[in-house]
């Protein structure tokens, strides 16, 4: 079956330290990786997306994910938070050309300690 | 941003009465989607609309249906609402399917049944 799993429903960090955030997959097909981020009342936003190439893939905000293949993980890092960052990260999966068939995660929650 | 609104943004109803949640686009992208949120589950894909009077269903789309006669319009519609489609609903739109485009979000809506 095909899944997405974050298994930190919940994580603090202190502002400028380090982050990762973890993502694993379950998926037959070739996969079409994605991080999102919710802030507090809002929608979500597209961090990053891993199609191909280069495994380590740079987004907004600072953020970088890498894919490795061999342990189904597509984990989010951050070398430094700020504390605008607290908000819920989602990672999702899903194929190149089918609505129906994107995969979110349950999310994790990002909080900052001053 | 992408131009998406939906309405209302927070809704409280009762128990058979039927509601109809909105979405509206100004970008003319072609795909619109309607996902549920719950603690626990991430984003589930309720419905989707490729095109003007097309749609199809989703992973839970029992209790809820769409309409679309309009490119800038989706809208979702709880026939008899109960309590367990309590949830935070979002619109999602993009210009191509599954992983090839981004999705962008609305700012949600939430529902609560009674």
């Amino acid at each position: 079956a095909q899944s997405v799993t974050q298994p930190d429903i919940h994580i603090t960090v202190s502002e400028g330290a380090s982050l990762e955030l973890r993502c694993n997959y379950s998926y037959g097909a070739t996969p079409y990786l994605f991080w999102y981020v919710q802030s507090p009342g809002q929608g979500l936003q597209l961090l990053l997306k891993y199609f191909s190439g280069d495994t380590l893939v740079q987004g907004i905000k600072g953020f970088e994910a890498e894919f490795k293949r061999s342990q189904s993980s597509f984990n989010l890092r951050k070398p430094s938070v700020h504390w605008s960052d607290a908000a819920e990260y989602f990672c999702a999966v899903g194929p190149y050309s089918s609505a129906s068939k994107i995969i979110f995660g349950s999310g994790t929650r990002l909080s900052i300690r001053p | 941003d992408a131009g998406i609104t939906q309405s209302p943004r927070h809704k409280v109803t009762e128990t058979g009465t039927p509601v109809t949640l909105r979405c509206h686009q100004t970008e003319n992208h072609r795909y619109m989607y309607w996902y549920r949120q719950d603690p626990g589950h991430g984003l589930r894909l309720i419905h989707y609309s490729y095109g003007v009077k097309d749609t199809d269903k989703g992973e839970v789309s029992d209790g809820y249906s769409v309409s679309r006669s309009k490119t800038e319009d989706f809208l979702l519609t709880l026939e008899s609402a109960t309590s367990s489609q309590t949830s935070v609903y979002f619109c999602a739109i993009s210009e191509e399917p599954g992983a090839r485009d981004e999705q962008f979000f609305g700012p949600g809506t939430r529902l609560t049944v009674l």
